[in-house]
Parts: C-alpha cells; sequence; structure tokens
C-alpha cells in the first residue's frame, strides 16, 4: 500500500531549539495534514495544506506542502517543554487519511 | 462538547475472547472509523464509515467487524482476541467523506491481549 515516510523517527533537543521533520511519498497527494499527539491521548490536527508551495503558520509551527506534492516539512520554533509527543503528517485518499510512521519528539529542560 | 468518546479505556482479554469497543460522537458527522496505533507502524486504518448503514475495510480489517445502525456510534468488535490485536485503538470523526478539514480523534482505547 502507500506508504509516507516521516523522519527523523525521534528526536531529543533542548528547549529553545528550533526543530525540522519531513514526511515524503512517491505517489502525489492533493492535501497534507500535520497531527500531533500527546501521550496517552488522540491526535490532534496542528496544520492543514492544501497547495503546492503554500506555506502555513500556527503560532510556533510553519509547514510547508512541497511543490512536488510528494513531501511535506514542519518546523517548531523556540521549542517548550509541551511540544513533547508524536508527530504524524497524513495525506487524504479516497474516504480515508494514510498516517506517517511519525517523529517522536522530545524536549529537554 | 464531548466531541468523540471512546470506551473503554484499558482492556485486557485473554486469547479467544470477544469484545467490542465503543465510539460515539455528538457532532452529527457522517465519517467515522477506526485506527490501531502499534510501535513504529503509525496508525493503520480498519475499518470506515461514511454514513449509517455504510461500511468498508481498511488496510488491516481482519479479525474485526464493525456496524453503523445511527450517525452517532460506530462500534468495533473483536470476534475473538488475539495476541497480534494487542494495540492502542483510535477512533475518529469527520463531518463529510471527503475528510480534508481534519478527523477529530477519540482519547483511545488501549487494549491488551494475552
Amino acid at each position: 500500500g502507500q506508504q509516507l515516510n516521516q523522519s527523523p523517527q525521534s528526536m531529543f533537543i533542548q528547549e529553545g531549539e528550533d526543530v525540522s521533520m519531513n514526511c515524503t511519498s512517491s505517489s502525489i497527494f492533493n492535501t497534507w495534514l500535520w497531527y500531533k499527539q500527546d501521550p496517552g491521548e488522540g491526535p490532534v490536527l496542528l496544520i492543514a495544506l492544501y497547495k503546492a508551495g503554500e506555506l502555513t503558520s500556527n503560532g510556533r509551527l510553519t509547514a510547508q506542502f512541497g511543490i512536488t506534492r510528494k513531501d511535506s516539512f514542519l518546523n517548531i520554533s523556540a521549542s517548550i517543554p509541551s511540544d513533547v509527543g508524536i508527530y504524524f503528517c497524513a495525506v487524504t485518499g479516497t474516504y480515508k487519511y494514510i498516517f506517517g510512521t511519525g517523529t517522536r519528539l522530545k524536549v529537554l529542560a | 462538547n464531548a466531541g468523540v468518546t471512546q470506551t473503554p479505556k484499558f482492556q485486557v482479554l485473554k486469547t479467544g475472547q470477544s469484545m467490542t469497543l465503543q465510539c460515539a460522537q455528538d457532532m452529527n458527522h457522517e465519517y467515522m472509523s477506526w485506527y490501531r496505533q502499534d510501535p513504529g507502524m503509525g496508525l493503520r486504518l480498519i475499518h470506515y464509515s461514511v454514513g449509517a448503514g455504510i461500511t468498508d475495510q481498511g488496510e488491516v480489517p481482519n479479525g474485526y467487524n464493525v456496524s453503523r445502525s445511527t450517525t452517532e456510534d460506530f462500534p468495533l468488535r473483536l470476534l475473538s482476541a488475539a495476541p497480534s490485536q494487542t494495540s492502542v485503538y483510535f477512533c475518529a470523526s469527520s463531518y463529510s467523506d471527503r475528510v480534508v478539514e481534519g478527523y477529530t480523534f477519540g482519547s483511545g482505547t488501549r487494549l491488551t491481549v494475552v
């Protein structure tokens, strides 16, 4: 089946650092989304991208929809301890999402 | 607003037992789905429904049944539990089947099969 590859799989960073993660696919998709999952909770939508090349911000988060429509990037600026969690990218297939395997972020105070 | 409510939050089953994971939403969402989350595997779709009376299989449907008799409820049944079904299960819903505006997820059911 279709796969989304996320990298890195996990990362430890110091509080205040900027974070970058990406998500790639071998297929073209027209909608890319980023979710965050806090420990013990379900994922929550952070940012949705609907247009190739689009750059969208949500507070300290910035995401970009790759121009080839095969990738997306998520950046977090000035990380804080509550940024800890798993970040998933997702794309829309027919009647469903396809999720990436996630990037696990740990922030060291 | 309750959003998407999943029960139970935790469950331990013996191999061969059956059970139903409950999911209810109060947002009048037409689209509902079940995912399982396993380490390193991300979220994988089990079954989904685009409206009452309509269900379809996702990526990993074997060993699970669903039904959608009302808009609000979408229970997931494990017919004969196996250790391979140890996982965290999430129910999600969306206003329309286009799903582009994003899902609302429940808080999950952590299932252990021994």
